[in-house]
């Protein structure tokens, strides 16, 4: 079946400690993002890649970069991570922007 | 005007009762308009979307209402099931151009009582 797939589903990182979690389709869409979705809190877009376009949020932090180095794959980089960024992190994908989009199920990110 | 604003925050429902949720937006250049459907632990998931050019859209027992004048659309869940306790965000999306990406409601828990 054609998904979204995250990895891995729960991580634990050090305070200040560099993390990196993927994300992998097998739907072959030219966009790709990445949300932020705290507890009992809507998704929060940080960035989106369309095809190599690397779209950046106003409002997204520096600590948190992106790499897209093909179609299929997309990480996100959060350099320094703080008590603060715990969070799920969910990717999603469409074949345009804006519309059908179709979320992996996500990275649970604890900071200890 | 990037805001979609959804209401209630929290809904308690009888089994075969009927669920409504409401969002209304400001950006009228936004053209699609869908509901996802969250399971704790899981990603969202569409469960039905909506263009500005019809006024109801039904899947099942989900229907979707719009109303372009208002601002304002609903989602609609026929005989509530147990099964459908989850929370569920509204969004809404402006299709072409640089911006097409979704904004989403503050979403609704909805639980359904058997």
């Amino acid at each position: 079946d054609a998904m979204v797939i995250q990895n891995p589903r729960y991580q634990v990182t050090q305070f200040g400690k560099p993390v990196t979690l993927s994300c992998s389709q097998t739907l072959n869409h030219n966009v790709m993002y990445w949300y932020q979705q705290k507890s009992s809190q809507a998704p929060k877009l940080l960035f989106h890649y369309y095809d190599k376009d690397f779209n950046n949020e106003a409002d997204t932090p520096d600590n948190f970069q992106s790499r897209r180095p093909n179609t299929s794959f997309c990480f996100l980089d959060i350099r320094s991570p703080g008590l603060g960024d715990a969070a799920m992190y969910l990717c999603a994908t469409s074949r345009d922007r804006g519309q059908g989009y179709t979320f992996g199920s996500g990275t649970r990110l604890t900071v200890v | 005007q990037q805001q979609v604003k959804q209401s209630p925050q929290s809904l308690i429902v009888q089994k075969g009762g009927i669920s409504i949720i409401n969002c209304a937006y400001e950006n009228t250049a936004f053209d699609y308009f869908p509901w996802y459907q969250q399971f704790p632990g899981k990603g969202p998931a569409l469960l039905i979307a909506i263009r500005p050019d019809v006024s109801e859209k039904k899947e099942g027992r989900f229907t979707i209402s719009f109303n372009k004048s208002a601002k304002q659309f609903s989602l609609h869940i026929m005989d509530s099931q147990p099964g459908d306790s989850a929370t569920y965000f509204c969004a809404a999306s402006k299709g072409s151009g640089n911006t097409g990406k979704l904004i989403f409601g503050q979403g609704t828990t909805l639980q359904v009582k058997p």
